[in-house]
């Protein structure tokens, strides 16, 4: 089993403050995602990366894989109160046998941005 | 496009009883998954359908828990019967299944909150 760990697992931060979330495994996955999740709702994909060392920008959030495909990051800068909720990190890996993925979820990190 | 939808969105019954989760996932998605989401805590995956047949259910609690996916479209999960430690909240997701690139994102339900009493 694929064990993704999370970090930290609660944040509590002002308004206008940079935060980083680090998720990282001794496994190595064919692709990473990000999702943000309200509560009520399902988690919503924020991104994917596949490239090892790629990094993405979605406004004011940056996402990193690391080289070696085992470990992600997070960044945001100024964060706003609607930054609040649920980050997940979620790994994905080969179906043993099959062609399919499989998605395996960290513990998550619950962000509480104070205006 | 229509997201995935799941139904109810809350359940209470009492121990031992049995309760069933329905969902249709997103039109074309041929993969279908449940997850288990504990409060505070990461979904864990229960089972995942590719079609009509069985991927993986290595984490499904067999004895208790059952889901099926006749026609390759709608799901129900079923749990008989159930356990206060089942109290969470069952989500279900779909995506085209893919291995690899970008395409491979899924889409979650809002999922059904089931309190166990």
């Amino acid at each position: 089993t694929q064990l993704l760990e999370q970090s930290p697992q609660f944040l509590s931060i002002q308004e206008g403050e940079n935060l980083t979330v680090y998720c990282n495994s001794s496994s190595v996955f064919s692709s990473l995602q990000w999702y943000r999740q309200e509560p009520g709702e399902g988690p919503v994909l924020l991104v994917t990366v596949v490239t090892g060392g790629e990094v993405k920008k979605l406004k004011r959030l940056t996402f990193q894989f690391g080289d070696a495909r085992k470990d992600s990051s997070l960044h945001i800068t100024a964060a706003q109160t609607g930054d609040t909720g649920l980050y997940l990190c979620a790994g994905v890996v080969a179906v043993r046998g099959t062609s399919y993925g499989k998605l395996t979820f960290g513990q998550g990190t619950i962000l509480t941005v104070h205006p | 496009e229509a997201g995935v939808a799941q139904s109810p969105r809350y359940k209470i019954i009492e121990k031992r009883q049995s309760v069933a989760f329905w969902c249709n996932p997103i039109s074309g998605h041929a993969t279908l998954y449940w997850y288990q989401q504990i409060l505070g805590q990461g979904p864990k995956l229960l089972i995942q359908f590719q079609n009509n047949g069985v991927v993986d259910d290595s984490q499904l609690p067999k004895d208790r828990f059952s889901a099926e996916r006749l026609k390759g479209v709608d799901s129900t999960l079923k749990i008989q019967p159930a356990k206060l430690e089942d109290s969470a909240v069952y989500l279900c997701a779909s995506s085209l299944g893919r291995l690899q690139g970008q395409s491979n994102g899924y889409t979650f339900g809002s999922g059904t909150r089931l309190t166990v009493v």
